[in-house]
């Protein structure tokens, strides 16, 4: 079993819809969890940072730690277009040398 | 892109080959790091470095090696390239330890 899971996708949906994106993991010492976006023949780029649990809002979008099911979730409101890439999530107990990241779900918005 | 330059952005290399890949930052941050992304796998950590010649191993390094002369350039060898590391590299870097990465547009490397 992976430390990290994260469904691959692809998935599909129309512009404007709310889109949700998960992962699990299975180490509850993870504290810092983190959300990239990645475009494709790009490199992930930063969308989401929290430290611990709870919620952080940014724009269009939300990030939801939930520590007690080891489950954190990306929302993305009235999705556009621009959204169609692939969001890879990335968890921490501390340093960055530590870094576990899930595969990633490819995501396509239909104009 | 974080002031961070990849080069080659593409090169197609021959089974038992050297190839140096190199990394290339303007922001003076102090960590700097090399993964590998392959389809169904998450991002991997090669090696990493923590200053000027300070740099240690991660999940993946064998058959790799790295080196850090100057603040500004991570270079990653693979001395006998073998076509299991055909990939995309991609160069990271962080100010602190615990601070989100930053990565640069990744090399994409073919071994035949």
């Amino acid at each position: 079993q992976k430390e990290v899971e994260q469904d691959p996708g692809p998935l599909s949906v129309p512009e404007g819809a709310i889109v949700s994106l998960n992962c699990t993991y299975s180490n509850s010492a993870f504290q810092y969890f983190m959300w990239y976006r990645q475009y494709s023949r790009k490199g992930p780029e930063l969308l989401m940072y929290t430290y611990s649990s709870g919620n952080k809002e940014d724009g269009r979008f939300t990030a939801q730690v939930d520590k007690s099911s080891k489950y954190i979730s990306l929302f993305i409101r009235d999705s556009q277009p621009s959204d169609s890439a692939t969001y890879l999530c990335a968890m921490s107990v501390g340093s960055n040398y530590q870094l576990i990241w899930g595969a990633g779900t490819k995501l396509i918005i239909k104009p | 892109d974080a002031g961070i330059t990849q080069s080659p952005r593409h090169k197609v290399t021959e089974t038992g080959t050297p190839v140096t890949l190199r990394c290339h930052q303007t922001e003076n941050h102090r960590y700097m790091y090399w993964y590998r992304q392959d389809p169904g796998h998450g991002l991997r950590l090669i090696h990493y470095s923590y200053g000027v010649k300070d740099t240690d191993k991660g999940e993946v390094s064998d058959g790799y090696s790295v080196s850090r002369s100057k603040t500004e350039d991570f270079l990653l060898t693979l001395e006998s390239a073998t076509s299991s590391q055909t990939s995309v590299y991609f160069c990271a870097i962080t100010g602190t330890t615990n601070s989100p990465l930053h990565f640069g547009n990744g090399t994409r490397l073919t071994v035949t």
